[in-house]
């Protein structure tokens, strides 16, 4: 059973240009959740999808930021005309459930650099 | 809201002892533990779902104190394989988890 698969691994822009990462969760899993980290920071919280649907998007700036989870195929998060500040790394998890009460199950993360 | 961490970073010598405490301002219905080694995805811990549960995984438990809306973290007789930034989360009325700042763990031989 694979885990949560995130790909590109490393992916590098130049300030303007959009970056799509994506995110495929555990078989069965229909909670997805976007997380940013900065170097030697936390977890921030962005955005929270089932299938199809934006549950939560409180943590996702309101301008060039989006995320979507369509019925078929894995959740995207796009952010338009980079800058360097965007510059992190992005981990998607999921769970089978709301996660008060499962687990959440990372992937390996998209490292994202803005030249 | 986030919950917060303390201490920041420590520093131990391999068989000593840690406790990472967690709190928050809000009321808490449980806490989840994860430990993330460098340049890694986080990692899956424990869940506590109860006031006054504790649990435990080798030489790693936890407690959780509903009523102080706190949980600490105990690592017993330190491993090297414990290094790594630890995080508390809880979920919030929006059923997403939100993570504490972190303790960065360092153990030395």
């Amino acid at each position: 059973n694979a885990g949560v698969m995130q790909n590109p691994r490393h992916l590098v822009r130049r300030r303007g240009q959009e970056a799509r990462l994506r995110c495929s969760p555990m078989k069965g899993h229909s909670h997805v959740y976007w997380y940013r980290q900065l170097p030697e920071e936390g977890l921030k919280f962005m955005v929270y999808l089932q299938k199809e649907n934006i549950i939560d998007e409180s943590g996702m700036p309101k301008e060039r930021f989006s995320a979507e989870f369509p019925k078929e195929g894995p959740s995207i998060l796009r952010i338009q005309q980079v800058v360097r500040g965007d510059s992190a790394a992005y981990f998607c998890a999921s769970s089978p459930a709301w996660p008060g009460e499962e687990k959440l199950f990372f992937g390996s993360g998209t490292q994202l650099s803005v030249l | 809201q986030q919950p917060v961490q303390s201490p920041q970073a420590v520093i131990l010598r391999e068989g000593e002892d840690a406790v990472i405490n967690c709190s928050s301002s809000k009321a808490l219905y449980s806490v989840h533990w994860y430990r993330q080694k460098h340049g890694e995805a986080p990692v899956f811990l424990m869940i506590l779902l109860k006031g006054g549960e504790q649990k435990g995984h080798d030489k790693i438990s936890a407690s959780f104190n509903e009523k102080k809306q706190q949980s600490s973290l105990y690592l017993t007789a330190s491993q090297l394989s414990y290094s790594g930034t630890y995080f508390c989360g809880v979920p919030n009325a929006g059923n997403m988890l939100t993570f504490g700042g972190g303790t960065r763990l360092m153990v030395k031989p």
